[in-house]
């Protein structure tokens, strides 16, 4: 496909189990970014990968976040031991590359919920 | 640290009126400005940037915005609203160095009445 995608598009998940949200960014995108997305909030940037080097965590709310990019492209973002505070629309976006001047292109997100 | 202030929840304009939704930020350094628009149960979708240069910039849609460095503002405006254009619009800064990723505002709903 031509854009972002993310699997799944919803999840559904009870307190204290393990999630892994899927993002396949655009082909020859180099930089990947996650944010979260709550209820009536803007974004908040999670994690951002560019190429080989050691991916920008600044942005994990705590260590129950964690994130891979396998490959150079594709990447999972996993949140262990999930609480209610947890569920948000979760963002995934990539650019051609890392420059401060481009764009950064955006999949539809997966909504999860945490009961 | 960046941030981005969008003072408006939401924007409430007749079909074919002028609309504005506004955006002020604070960085460091030269700002890199962006205006995203969501639709419902859609992601972000890119509509214009700021760079350098010209301080009105045009993008999709027919969407414009200026930038104004004395006010550290990047109001979006469009001369002409569509029903079509009620959504969600983000404003988001990046600085020249540092940490790549976007810093949003909360977003304005914007509603065009017919």
């Amino acid at each position: 496909g031509a854009g972002v995608s993310q699997s799944p598009s919803n999840k559904v998940t009870e307190k204290g189990k393990d999630v892994e949200l899927r993002c396949d960014p655009i082909s020859g995108h180099t930089a990947l970014y996650w944010y979260r997305q709550s209820l009536g909030q803007g974004l908040e940037f999670l994690i951002y990968f560019q190429g080989n080097s050691a991916p920008d965590k600044s942005g994990l709310p705590s260590d129950r976040f964690s994130a891979e990019r396998t490959g150079g492209s594709v990447s999972t973002l996993t949140i262990q031991r999930t609480q209610q505070e947890d569920s948000a629309v979760y963002l995934c976006a990539s650019s051609s590359v890392a420059a401060p001047t481009n764009e950064q292109f955006f999949g539809p997100g997966t909504r999860l919920t945490v009961l | 640290a960046q941030s981005v202030a969008q003072p408006e929840d939401q924007v409430n304009v007749a079909e074919g009126n002028p609309l504005t939704v506004k955006c002020t930020y604070s960085v460091s350094g030269n700002p890199y400005l962006f205006w995203y628009v969501q639709y419902p149960n859609r992601g972000l979708q890119f509509l214009l940037k700021y760079i350098t240069g010209d301080n009105l910039v045009k993008g999709s849609y027919g969407f414009e915005a200026e930038f104004n460095k004395s006010q550290t503002s990047f109001h979006l405006k469009k001369p002409s609203a569509l029903v079509s254009d009620s959504a969600l619009y983000f404003c988001a800064v990046r600085d020249g160095t540092g940490r790549r990723a976007l810093t949003f505002g909360s977003g304005t709903r914007l509603q065009v009445q017919p």
